[in-house]
């Protein structure tokens, strides 16, 4: 089984609407990060949180960790094609700050 | 700043022959950086962790003799695909960390190779 759940699996949305994107550990996240990806490309870093609670936002995208640190949403307001993409999580589980492991990833497609 | 370039970005080679892939930091020193490997519509899995100076560790499952990785560097990481098999067909991705900036395990990713083996 996968140590980081991303869901949905996939998303068609609509230009303007809103979205969320979830990732959920049963471990702790010691230092949870959002990627996107376009296809076969490499990653861009979007934001990185850290502590409980936490909530990052940059122009139309906020990400937040849960209190447990288990648990983050990648939310995006009023979405536009630039949108398009698969979203990745990475987390860092083990708390050894030696590597990351990586969610299912969401497919997002943003039609006009 | 934190850019990490791969070479070749794509490569098509018979069965059997062996690859290698590139992964250089460009504007940082990279103590250590990652191979990771990514099938059509999955995430990222982690192959191995390469440390300059010392020998890559690998993950559970990855053959070390057929990805052997050298760090010869801190700017550069190779990994060479030997005897590869069509069913090494796969995009694989670098990644560096730099200790010298703030976000203790950010890693900075390579765009990727495609690596197809006919």
């Amino acid at each position: 089984s996968q140590e980081l759940e991303q869901s949905p699996q996939s998303l068609i949305v609509q230009e303007g609407k809103n979205l969320t994107i979830n990732c959920t550990s049963s471990k702790t996240l010691y230092g949870l990060y959002w990627y996107k990806q376009k296809y076969g490309e490499g990653l861009i870093f979007l934001m990185m949180l850290q502590k409980g609670g936490e909530e990052k936002s940059h122009e139309k995208i906020t990400a937040k960790l849960d209190e447990k640190k288990q648990q983050s949403s990648l939310h995006i307001t009023a979405s536009q094609p630039s949108h398009a993409g698969i979203y990745l999580c990475g987390a860092d589980v083990s708390g050894t700050a030696s590597k990351l492991t990586f969610g299912t990833g969401t497919r997002l497609q943003v039609t006009l | 700043g934190a850019v990490v370039s791969q070479h070749p970005s794509w490569v098509i080679c018979k069965s059997g022959t062996s690859v290698k892939i590139e992964c250089r930091s460009l504007d940082f020193q990279a103590t250590t950086m990652f191979w990771y490997r990514q099938f059509p519509k999955q995430s990222l899995m982690l192959m191995a962790t390469s440390n300059e100076g010392s020998k890559a560790t690998y993950e559970q499952g990855v053959e070390k003799d057929k990805f052997l990785i050298n760090h010869a560097s801190l700017t550069l990481s190779t990994l060479t695909v030997t005897s590869a098999h069509p069913e090494d067909s796969s995009f694989y991705i670098c990644s560096a960390r730099d200790y010298g900036l703030a976000g203790d395990n950010e890693q900075f990713f390579g765009p990727g190779t495609r690596l197809t083996v006919l």
